[in-house]
């Protein structure tokens, strides 16, 4: 079993709509959760922390199920700006290497 | 921009062939970690480097290596190069006294292994 899987892409969805984006991981030691944004041939980067009690950042939701060892990312109103590869990151703690999952990739169309 | 850079950007080499591909960190931090990306893949660990030693590696032979200099900047050396060797390598950098878990990710240097 993978130690971080993510739902397989590629989600295509018209501006304005809901995506949701589901990711579990396998080590129920992990203590640190994020999601990155990667676009086409560019560098990840850190799109949100997701927090026990859940968290929001605008358009943006991310919950966290301990228990189920699931993470989420709900975007909201989807913008043609928001087309990249979201991948699911968790860490054993917030020194300890990142484990990627593979990422789904978000097309959002016209 | 992160402040990462990385060189060089492509390059192409054969099997059996070394190379070196650098990275230097955003200022302040003194974590470089390496990884590999491969296509259609999320970014594997290879290793970390704290203070000019290895602190952390991932599941990649010894053929892998690297170094940390003084200004935390840093290499990765692979030796007798294959064709699954070919990848987007990044590097990333951080300060290993914080808990945000955020890493800055340099652009990458795409290897392609003929």
């Amino acid at each position: 079993r993978k130690e971080v899987e993510q739902d397989p892409g590629p989600f295509n969805v018209p501006e304005g709509a809901t995506v949701a984006f589901n990711c579990t991981y396998s080590n129920s030691a992990s203590q640190s959760f994020f999601w990155y944004r990667q676009d086409c041939r560019k560098e990840p980067k850190l799109l949100m922390s997701v927090y026990s009690s859940g968290n929001e950042d605008g358009r943006f939701t991310a919950q966290l199920n301990r228990a189920s060892q699931y993470i989420s990312l709900l975007i909201r109103d989807s913008k043609l700006s928001d087309s990249a590869t979201y991948l699911c990151v968790v860490a054993l703690s917030g020194n300890t290497p990142l484990v990627f999952g593979k990422g789904t990739r978000l097309s959002v169309i016209a | 921009e992160t402040g990462v850079t990385q060189s060089p950007t492509h390059l192409i080499k054969t099997r059996g062939q070394q190379v070196t591909l650098r990275c230097s960190s955003q200022s302040g931090h003194n974590t470089v970690s390496w990884y590999q990306q491969a296509l259609g893949q999320g970014p594997q660990f290879i290793f970390q480097y704290y203070r000019e030693e290895e602190n952390g590696r991932g599941n990649f032979p010894p053929r892998f290596s690297g170094l940390q200099f003084p200004n935390y900047s840093s290499e990765l050396n692979v030796n007798a190069l294959e064709l699954d060797d070919s990848a987007l390598y990044l590097c990333a950098s951080s300060f290993l006294a914080g808990d945000t878990g955020e890493l800055f990710f340099g652009e990458g240097s795409r290897l392609t292994v003929l």
